[in-house]
């Protein structure tokens, strides 16, 4: 079972919008409707901001939101801002034998 | 408010072992299935496996690169989850969250500890 393929990075303006893709397989993102979106903070735990492709935890801002096609999940942040520099990584649910949960691989974003 | 808060990580010889705590306040535990979620040094997430609750029989599963090594338990008592790791190997060395899972059906994480490190090397 590979790591989810994510962009190692994305930037924008502040803001701008960008969009974070997550790329499975049937298996995974694409098997189940089941993909969720966390935020890290250097040197902090992740933070869950989107579950089930595009729901919003409560406290969770508007500006994140998501959407899935085929074996590829997206994150969409708009109006993008400084707090929002950090790493995102998605994760779905997998059929796999020797997984039950796979992450992304991981995307830096910068804002410029 | 959700506090999840792990302790026992530290510096062990390979093929050496090490239990790690977590414990739980401000929900219901006994009612959650409960997750360790590892990150190695400037690297991404990996599941390292759940217990679930009573209700599901307390049963455990496990990623490939720990199963047979490391062991999941819990005490809804204490409020507290556990990971006994054995034939610790220097890829290993990760900081390890422990995690509610939002449901039984699949849909990810919603609460995190703050880690506790754990670093395998002689």
């Amino acid at each position: 079972q590979s790591a989810l393929t994510q962009p190692a990075s994305v930037s924008g303006s502040p803001g701008q919008s960008i969009t974070i893709s997550c790329t499975g397989t049937s298996s995974d993102v694409g098997g189940y409707n089941f993909a969720s979106w966390y935020q890290q903070h250097p040197g902090k735990a992740p933070k869950l901001i989107l579950y089930d492709v595009s729901n919003r935890p409560s406290g969770v801002s508007d500006r994140f939101s998501g959407s899935k096609s085929g074996n590829t999940a997206s994150l969409i942040i708009s109006g993008l801002q400084a707090e929002d520099e950090a790493d995102y990584y998605c994760s779905s649910f997998t059929s796999s034998s020797t997984l039950r949960y796979v992450f992304g691989t991981g995307t830096k974003v910068t804002v410029l | 408010e959700v506090q999840l808060v792990e302790s026992g990580g530290g510096l062990v010889q390979p093929g050496g072992s090490l239990r790690l705590s977590c414990a739980a306040s401000g929900f219901t535990f006994s009612d959650h299935y409960m997750d360790w979620v590892r990150q190695a040094p400037g690297t991404g997430l990996e599941w390292v496996g759940r217990a679930r609750n009573k209700a599901n029989l307390y049963t455990t599963e496990y990623a490939a690169s720990v199963k047979g090594r490391f062991t999941i338990s819990r005490d809804d008592s204490k409020n507290s989850l556990y990971l006994q790791m054995n034939s610790l190997k220097t890829e290993d060395t990760a900081v390890y969250y422990c995690a509610t899972s939002l449901n039984s059906h699949g849909s990810g994480f919603d609460n995190w500890g703050q880690g506790t490190q754990v670093t395998v090397s002689s």
